[in-house]
């Protein structure tokens, strides 16, 4: 297992285009997130996937965000209508239990123009 | 709310140097405590944890201290390298939530 996998690794997006991150987890994890960071901020959380069901999501999240996780495996992570304000590296992570920690992606780094 | 702070960086030492990194959080009951670090062009990587007032966490030569007195989570190492080079980032988990709040994170350069 090599890891949390996300693709792409950076996306350039004209302003009200609609965008899709994946997430590949490690096989073995059933606990999945996103999060958010922009320059110079520590990661915020977006949401919280447990095997399918989607368990928690911020107020950050707007509606223009959704994310799925259909078969409890990889996940998407769709923007609709991009703003410039949406602009950062959207982060995935998995973990087998709560206090295990995460494991991380490299990340997925979206540029709004 | 909840809330970690980290001191500001960049923090520049040279090589062998003490390394000090602060933390302190608010929380309410008691939360786990994790230091995560990010090389550059890498994902965040988990470098400890302590889940319980007074455990310490360690790995790598890093160590950190859960005080529940003083609300703080201080990242130390005796004696950095060059590869040390990093962010480093503070968090904590508060029992019943899943997400993880983080300091803004504190740069560490190390000369050689």
């Amino acid at each position: 297992d090599t890891g949390v996998s996300q693709d792409p690794r950076h996306k350039i997006t004209k302003r009200g285009q609609n965008v899709t991150f994946r997430c590949d987890p490690i096989s073995e994890h059933n606990r999945l997130y996103w999060y958010r960071q922009t320059l110079g901020q520590g990661p915020e959380f977006l949401t919280y996937f447990q095997n399918e069901a989607q368990l928690e999501k911020s107020r950050l999240l707007s509606d223009r965000f959704s994310a799925e996780r259909p078969k409890g495996s990889f996940s998407t992570l769709e923007i609709q209508r991009t703003e410039q304000g949406d602009s950062a590296m959207y982060l995935c992570a998995s973990s087998q239990t709560e206090n295990y920690g995460y494991t991380f992606g490299s990340g997925t780094r979206l540029t709004v123009v | 709310g909840n809330s970690v702070t980290q001191m500001e960086g960049p923090v520049t030492l040279s090589e062998e140097a003490f390394l000090t990194i602060n933390c302190t959080y608010t929380a309410t009951g008691y939360p786990s405590l994790f230091w995560y670090v990010q090389y550059p062009g890498e994902g965040l990587q988990l470098l400890l944890k302590a889940t319980k007032a007074d455990d310490k966490g360690s790995n790598k030569g890093f160590e950190a201290t859960y005080r529940k007195e003083t609300t703080s989570f201080h990242l130390e190492k005796g004696s950095v390298q060059v590869s040390d080079s990093a962010v480093y980032f503070c968090a904590l988990r508060t029992s019943g939530t899943y997400k993880y709040i983080f300091g803004t994170g504190t740069r560490l350069k190390v000369l050689a």
